[in-house]
Order: C-alpha cells, then structure tokens, then sequence
C-alpha cells in the first residue's frame, strides 16, 4: 500500500534556507506534491513534480525528487516568518485519483 | 463559486447522534474528495466522487459513514451514530477532470466534536 512519512518538525531562523524532506514507498506514483496549511485554512498545493522528473524550480522554491531512493524534498530559500505552517508532502499513483499524504512537518521560523 | 466552501465550519454533537456535513465545490470540477485529519495528523481519504458516482469508496472507515452527490455538484457526508474517535477535521476537496495533474483544491474544513 501508499505510504508517505515527513518529520514532524522544523526550526529555522529568517533568512536561513528550510529543508522539508519525505519518503514515499509507491513506486507508481506519478505525481508528487507539497501543499502548506497555515492555522485555521484549508491546504494550498505550493508546487508539484511530476515522477520522470528529478528537480523543480519555483522561485523561492525548489523540488528534488530521488525517484531511485523514493525520496521528496522542499527547499525554501531565504525562510520568512510567513512562511510558518505545517507542509504535507502527498503523492498520486497510478490509477488512482485520490492523494495520499504525509503526517506534515510543521515548520517554526524564529527572527 | 470562488472556492470550495464547507458547512458548518464547526459542529459539537453528542455521542449517538447524526450528523451532516455539506460541501459545495468549486463550479466545473467534476472530482470531488472528501479526507478526514485528525489532530497532528495529515489528510485520511475517504471517499472521492466522479459526477454523481462514488468512484472509490475504500476509505471509509465503516458503515456508519455514508456521502452522496446527488446532482454532481454539492456533497453531503453523513455520519450515523457519532462516536468520540469521528472527532477531527473533515476536508472537502474538487479538481478538474482535464488536469492531468491531479491538483486538489481543499475548502477550509469542518471540525467536528463529539462529545
């Protein structure tokens, strides 16, 4: 079965870059997503990477994916104080509709 | 409309009791998502609707939960017999049939509490 795991926690001061990592165990995931929920709103998708990829770059935000090691990582560049919430990682496999997601790992920037 | 919207945003009921829980997804998206989060958790799925069919069902917990989308647009998830353990966060999600990526857009939740 799918299986997403995060570390539930992150600290980091502003200005620092964040690393957010996730492993996976579906080898036929085609999809990998990181979506950010602040306190008391819904989930927001940031970014995706699609599974023949191995990076992505948004902005301040860059997507590695080790499709070899079924590792996903977030990197936030130049970590602001808004950007405190808990980031899920989620994968879609094949045939599936529906996304399974990570426990989240709560991201704390200090000043 | 503009956003996936849920109704109530909170509900308290009391062991035994029935509850419903609504959600009007955003206007074209024929995929609609229902997952339940619990506190420190992520997002469990629980049912996911293609139009009016209820395309893959596997999440759901037991009998006591039941969702239907009767016109391909608002869903309503039904919770009988309410326990303490139906406590959490219940996330209603659409996407669009032509993404190819599978993209989700999540309303902001309804918070159940049975007390």
């Amino acid at each position: 079965g799918e299986d997403v795991e995060q570390s539930l926690f992150l600290s980091v001061r502003e200005g620092d870059s964040s690393v957010i990592n996730c492993t996976y165990t579906d080898s036929s995931s085609t999809y990998l997503y990181w979506y950010k929920q602040e306190p008391g709103a819904g989930l927001q998708l940031l970014t995706y990477i699609f599974s023949n990829m191995d990076m992505k770059q948004d902005q301040r935000l860059t997507v590695l994916l080790n499709k070899k090691d079924k590792h996903l990582s977030l990197r936030i560049a130049d970590t602001q104080t808004g950007d405190s919430a808990i980031y899920f990682c989620a994968e879609k496999a094949t045939g599936r509709r529906a996304l399974t997601f990570g426990s989240g790992t709560r991201l704390q920037v200090q000043p | 409309g503009a956003g996936v919207s849920q109704t109530p945003s909170n509900k308290v009921t009391e062991k035994g009791k029935y509850v419903e829980l609504r959600c009007d997804p955003i206007s074209g998206h024929t995929a609609l998502y229902w997952y339940r989060q619990s506190l420190g958790q992520g997002p469990e799925f629980l049912i996911y609707f293609q139009g009016t069919g209820a395309a893959d069902d596997s999440g759901l917990p037991n009998d006591r939960f039941f969702a239907v989308r009767p016109e391909g647009s608002v869903s309503t998830l039904k919770i009988q017999r309410t326990e303490r353990g139906d406590s959490a966060v219940y996330l209603c999600a659409s996407s669009s049939r032509t993404a190819n990526t599978g993209e989700l857009f999540f309303g902001e939740g309804s918070r159940l509490t049975v007390l």
